[in-house]
């Protein structure tokens, strides 16, 4: 079964500038999260979709930050403008159909992340 | 609310020695528990996790148990290896309310050869 992929795995930008993340999650995970990873610290969720609706985005930088799950499979993350605060990895995750249920459907899969830079 | 609280670290260990990580959480519901594992340069991956009190997760030689009347899913593993080395997060995810998840800030272990 493939995993969660993102891209791209590295990306280096000037402040204000614009950038985007990509995720495909696990084929059939109706829920989609991105977190903002920054470096010694753990995961902070920045937004949770179950199939194209918004879960929670109570998290994330709205003046900034932006995402979307247009068809209820993959997902783009847009920051416009970058500041240098938005140096993190960014990782996206998916699980089967967890909201209410206990079990093997609330874990969530990881992708590699991407790692952004902002000079 | 629901919070986790990890030992911090880095804990650096010879290869072989017992290891244990500490966690205890704060939950208003019933979580999961689980530990996630980032070895360097990758992302994070499920290591193992429990669903109830008194569950005990295993994998790869590691365990926890989920003790509710101590609020804790501790980390052990009775002989460490070099390719254990990695940072260790402990979560939960709250059904309640969508399967959120809290983590940790992460345990950094090296094993030394």
């Amino acid at each position: 079964e493939a995993g969660v992929a993102q891209s791209p795995r590295y990306k280096i930008i000037e402040k204000r500038q614009s950038v985007a993340f990509w995720c495909n999650p696990i084929s059939g995970h109706a829920t989609l999260y991105w977190y903002q990873q920054i470096l010694g610290q753990g995961p902070k969720l920045l937004i949770q979709f179950q199939n194209n609706g918004v879960v929670d985005d109570s998290q994330l930088p709205k003046d900034r930050f932006s995402a979307e799950r247009l068809k209820g499979v993959d997902s783009t993350l847009k920051i416009q403008p970058a500041k240098l605060e938005d140096s993190a990895v960014y990782l996206c995750a998916s699980s089967l159909d967890p909201v209410g249920l206990a079990g093997p459907t609330d874990t969530q899969y990881f992708g590699p992340g991407t790692r952004l830079t902002v000079l | 609310g629901n919070s986790v609280t990890q030992m911090e670290g880095p804990v650096t260990l010879s290869e072989e020695a017992f290891l244990t990580i500490n966690c205890t959480y704060t939950a208003t519901g019933y979580p999961s528990l689980f530990w996630y594992v980032q070895y360097p340069g990758e992302g994070l991956q499920l290591l193992l996790k429990a669903t109830k009190a008194d569950d005990k997760g295993s994998n790869k030689g590691f365990e926890a148990t989920y003790r509710k009347e101590t609020t804790s899913f501790h980390l052990e593993k009775g002989s460490v290896q070099v390719s254990d080395s990695a940072v260790y997060f402990c979560a939960l995810s709250d059904r309640g309310t969508g399967n959120q998840f809290y983590f940790g800030t992460g345990t950094s272990l090296t094993v030394i050869p």
